[in-house]
């Protein structure tokens, strides 16, 4: 069966330090991979999304940056945090582009 | 950006009762879909919707779907207390990149 694995669940940073979140999906091959940042009370905004290894795709500009370095493995990255950066950050994948997205279940971030 | 705006941003029920919420969308659609969250989990898909077709069941769910008025419903009948949660209804367009545009959802309270 298909899975998404996405770690940590909680991370509290200070302002400044780098940033790395991953995802893995199992189960199917060569999966479109999205990334998604939900604000308090709020919808999510897409920010990348990643149709095959190496290609990433932004969707607003920021401060973040995302990686596929292997067919299911999706990160999300960042040099320097700002507390802007804090948010619900949920990994994503559908075998086929135009099925319904998987979730996984969401690292909460906060930058102090 | 978010497309979808959805009606009422909150709803407080009783158990046994239906539960209606409305999504409008701006832009020309493949599918519109229905996810649902729990409190600090990630999303889980409901139902999906092809432009197509006007009306969907899935269980005690009922999705329309009105393309000239750019508008989706999703009714819950005999709602139980386990359907409190969020529910975001997002929009898929043309192209095999499966990105979604959510709206900024619905918060249900179904109270016992």
């Amino acid at each position: 069966s298909q899975t998404i694995h996405q770690w940590p669940a909680t991370l509290v940073q200070p302002v400044g330090s780098p940033l790395s979140l991953e995802c893995t999906v199992e189960g199917t091959s060569n999966p479109n991979l999205y990334w998604y940042r939900q604000a308090a009370g709020r919808g999510l905004q897409l920010l990348f999304y990643s149709v095959g290894i190496g290609q990433i795709s932004s969707e607003v500009p920021q401060n973040l940056s995302a990686s596929r370095p292997q067919d299911r493995q999706f990160i999300l990255s960042s040099k320097k945090l700002l507390l802007s950066d804090s948010g619900f950050y949920l990994c994503a994948f559908t075998g086929n582009g135009n099925q319904p997205q998987h979730f996984g279940d969401g690292t909460r971030l906060s930058i102090l | 950006s978010q497309q979808g705006e959805e009606d009422p941003q909150a709803l407080s029920i009783q158990e046994g009762e239906n539960a209606t919420m409305n999504c409008s969308y701006k832009t020309s659609i493949n599918n519109l879909q229905w996810y649902r969250q729990n409190s600090g989990r990630g999303l889980v898909h409901l139902i999906l919707i092809r432009s197509n077709e006007r009306e969907k069941h899935s269980g005690r769910l009922r999705v329309t779907l009105d393309t000239s008025k750019k508008s989706s419903s999703l009714l819950i009948t005999a709602s139980r207390a386990a359907d409190t949660a969020s529910y975001f209804c997002a929009t898929q367009g043309s192209g095999n990149t499966g990105k979604l545009i959510f709206g900024q959802g619905t918060t249900l309270q179904v109270k016992p």
